[in-house]
């Protein structure tokens, strides 16, 4: 079975820039979660989505990030204009079982790099 | 603030020795506590959990305990191996997305 997809593996781009990030989850998988990771914070949550539907988007840093989910199988994430202070690893996460906690099934991520 | 601290950034074994990585939390309404596992360039991977109506969970080589008393679990592994060298996350919930430590490094020298 396919696990989590994400692409680009690696994004460098520079600041102002739009950046978009994209992620298949599990087939079936009713939750879909959007962490970054950093040195300085580790792995935080930005949004998540629970059959489509934003649930809590309170980690989202500003504005400038958003993120989308029109159907099942695909959500994005896009930073938009990006700056240095972006750069990390964005993961993308799916589960199912009618609770958002659980065990969460990641992708390789997305590596960001903002020059 | 953080909920979750994992206050070893790093961790340094030997083959074949006990490995003990520890996780303290704040928040005392988490209920459901994991460990994951993460190598480098990969995404992280689930490694066992434990339930707070529980004390231990053992899995194979894996064993975690949990004081909620204390607020404190830690994640057993032993033998350690090589293999095991990675980036531990301690996460707990309360019916809510996982709140993540900031990981451990564990080698593990052969």
């Amino acid at each position: 079975d396919a696990g989590v997809i994400q692409s680009p593996r690696h994004e460098v781009t520079e600041m102002g820039q739009e950046v978009t990030l994209r992620c298949k989850p599990i087939s079936g998988h009713d939750y879909l979660f959007w962490y970054r990771q950093t040195m300085m914070r580790g792995l935080e949550l930005l949004i998540y989505f629970n059959n489509n539907v934003p649930i809590d988007d309170s980690g989202m840093p500003e504005d400038r990030f958003s993120a989308k989910m029109p159907n099942a199988s695909f959500s994005t994430l896009k930073i938009q204009p990006s700056e240095p202070r972006d750069s990390a690893v964005y993961f993308c996460a799916s589960t199912s079982g009618g609770r958002a906690a659980g065990e969460l099934f990641f992708g390789e991520g997305s590596r960001l790099t903002v020059l | 603030d953080q909920q979750v601290k994992q206050n070893s950034p790093s961790l340094s074994v030997q083959e074949g020795r006990i490995s003990i990585l520890n996780c303290d939390y704040t928040n005392s309404m988490f209920d459901y506590f994991l460990w994951y596992k993460k190598y480098p360039a990969e995404g992280p991977t689930f490694l066992i959990s434990i339930s707070s109506i529980k004390d231990k969970n053992e899995d194979g080589r894996f064993t975690v305990f949990l004081n909620k008393s204390a607020k404190h679990l830690s994640l057993h592994i032993v033998p350690s191996q090589p293999g095991d060298s990675a980036v531990y996350f301690c996460a707990a919930s309360r019916n809510t997305p996982l709140v993540f430590g900031k990981g451990t490094r564990l080698s593990v020298i052969a």
